[in-house]
């Protein structure tokens, strides 16, 4: 079965410093992976994806993430974190037998001015 | 477009009472889901459609939980009786097709509390 694992329930940085939010994923064959972050009392919002190509994806706000399949891992990076970054961010993994999205239990990303 | 809308936002109710939340998709999406979340269990797929079809419902948890797709505007989570380990935020999320794409639309939400 397909599953991504976010190892850090919280991880903390300083405003104007890098973050990474960690992910790593177990499928069979070449996975799609995807990243949402959830507000404080809002849905999930899409934020990015890795289909095949190049293995840095950018997405919104800045954020990217680097795709490395001998470590099977799909980690979130922004250069420069934002209080306002602060929230829920969810690692997620296309199942390619049932089309569905499966989602990681989440990381709270906590940027301190 | 408005986005994926559900109500209520909040919803307070004792044990044994029915719940309905609602669900309006984003027009033109032929894929509706219904997550819950919790602290415990985190994001949970209960169920999906795909042009107002259940697909797959197998994150339904017991009998008291049903969901229904009258149309491509319109979707019910129904939770009938509630006991308070179904308090939790349920979201709705649309898609207009699945495959590579991946990409959800989620609403707010719909916090449940069930006393």
């Amino acid at each position: 079965a397909q599953s991504v694992a976010q190892p850090e329930d919280q991880v903390n940085v300083a405003e104007g410093n890098p973050l990474t939010v960690k992910c790593t994923y177990s499928v069979s064959g070449n996975p799609y992976l995807f990243w949402y972050v959830q507000y404080p009392n809002r849905g999930l919002q899409f934020l990015l994806k890795y289909i095949t190509g190049d293995n840095l994806v950018k997405g919104s706000y800045g954020f990217e993430a680097e795709f490395n399949k001998s470590q099977t891992s799909f980690h979130l990076k922004k250069p420069s974190a934002l209080v306002s970054d602060s929230a829920l961010y969810f690692c997620a993994v296309r199942d390619r037998g049932t089309d569905k999205l499966i989602f990681g239990t989440g990381t709270r990303l906590q940027v301190f001015p | 477009d408005a986005g994926v809308i559900q109500s209520p936002r909040h919803e307070v109710t004792e044990m044994g009472q029915e719940v309905t939340l609602r669900c309006k998709p984003i027009s033109g999406h032929d894929y509706l889901f219904w997550y819950r979340q919790t602290m415990m269990r985190g994001l949970e797929l209960l169920i999906y459609f795909n042009n107002n079809v259940p697909i797959d419902d197998s994150g339904m948890p017991e009998d008291r939980f049903s969901a229904k797709m009258p149309n491509a505007s319109f979707s019910t989570l129904k939770i009938q009786p509630s006991e308070p380990r179904d308090s939790a935020v349920y979201f709705c999320a649309s898609s207009p097709r699945l495959g590579d794409t991946g990409e959800l639309f989620f609403g707010e939400g719909s916090r449940l509390t069930v006393l």
